[in-house]
């Protein structure tokens, strides 16, 4: 069983719906949370981090952390043809561990005009 | 200044040839790191520099080099390299205190294919 599991998709939407992606995980010491966005031949860009439990809001993305269920998401509001990219779910455990992230393998996500 | 710039963008090179990556940054992070990522992938991490010492190694063949001359500047030596070695190669960087280190920030990446 992988550390991180991610739904690959792809993930195929109409312009203006909203997105849920999802990121399960099985070590409960994960502390960290963070979301990239990959466009095509791009390097990933950071999207949202988030520190233990709880929501976080910016702008259209929502990032949700459940630990007691081991599960984080993250949400898109009025979908754009933009945001047509893979997003990567990832996390670390506690600063000690000096950077390591353990990635999801990425949601392929395509939003249709 | 928010950026990770990486040369070359695209790298062609013989099995037998030496060739480096380079990585800057300038926004004064201490931990620099080298990716991995093959097509449909996540990234892999290869090395991190904290406070240009080699902190982490992930087992990587020697094949790979990484250097680090000074804060804002990151190499990766290659020599002998195999076809399975062609992948984009990242680099990233972050600050190196308490939990800021999981903020990574990415370059663009270069695609090197070995012939």
């Amino acid at each position: 069983q992988k550390e991180v599991e991610q739904d690959p998709g792809p993930l195929s939407v109409p312009e203006g719906a909203i997105v849920s992606l999802n990121c399960t995980y099985s070590n409960s010491a994960f502390q960290y949370f963070m979301w990239y966005r990959q466009y095509s031949r791009k390097g990933p860009e950071l999207l949202m981090y988030t520190y233990s439990s709880g929501n976080k809001e910016d702008g259209r993305f929502t990032a949700q952390v459940d630990k007691s269920s081991k599960y984080i998401s993250l949400f898109i509001r009025d979908s754009q043809p933009s945001d047509s990219a893979t997003y990567l779910c990832a996390m670390s455990l506690s600063y000690n561990q000096g950077g390591k992230l353990i990635f999801g393998q990425g949601t392929e996500l395509s939003v249709k005009p | 200044d928010t950026e990770v710039t990486q040369t070359p963008k695209h790298l062609v090179m013989g099995m037998t040839n030496k060739k480096s990556l380079k990585c800057e940054q300038h926004m004064g992070h201490r931990a620099m790191y080298w990716y991995k990522q093959k097509a449909k992938k996540p990234p892999e991490l290869m090395f991190v520099y904290s406070y240009e010492k080699l902190s982490i190694n992930e087992s990587v063949p020697s094949r790979f080099s990484p250097e680090c001359p000074n804060s804002s500047l990151l190499n990766l030596h290659l020599h002998a390299l195999q076809p399975e070695d062609s992948a984009l190669y990242l680099c990233a960087s972050s600050q190196a205190s308490g939990r800021i280190y999981n903020e990574q920030f990415f370059g663009p990446g270069t695609r090197l294919t070995v012939l």
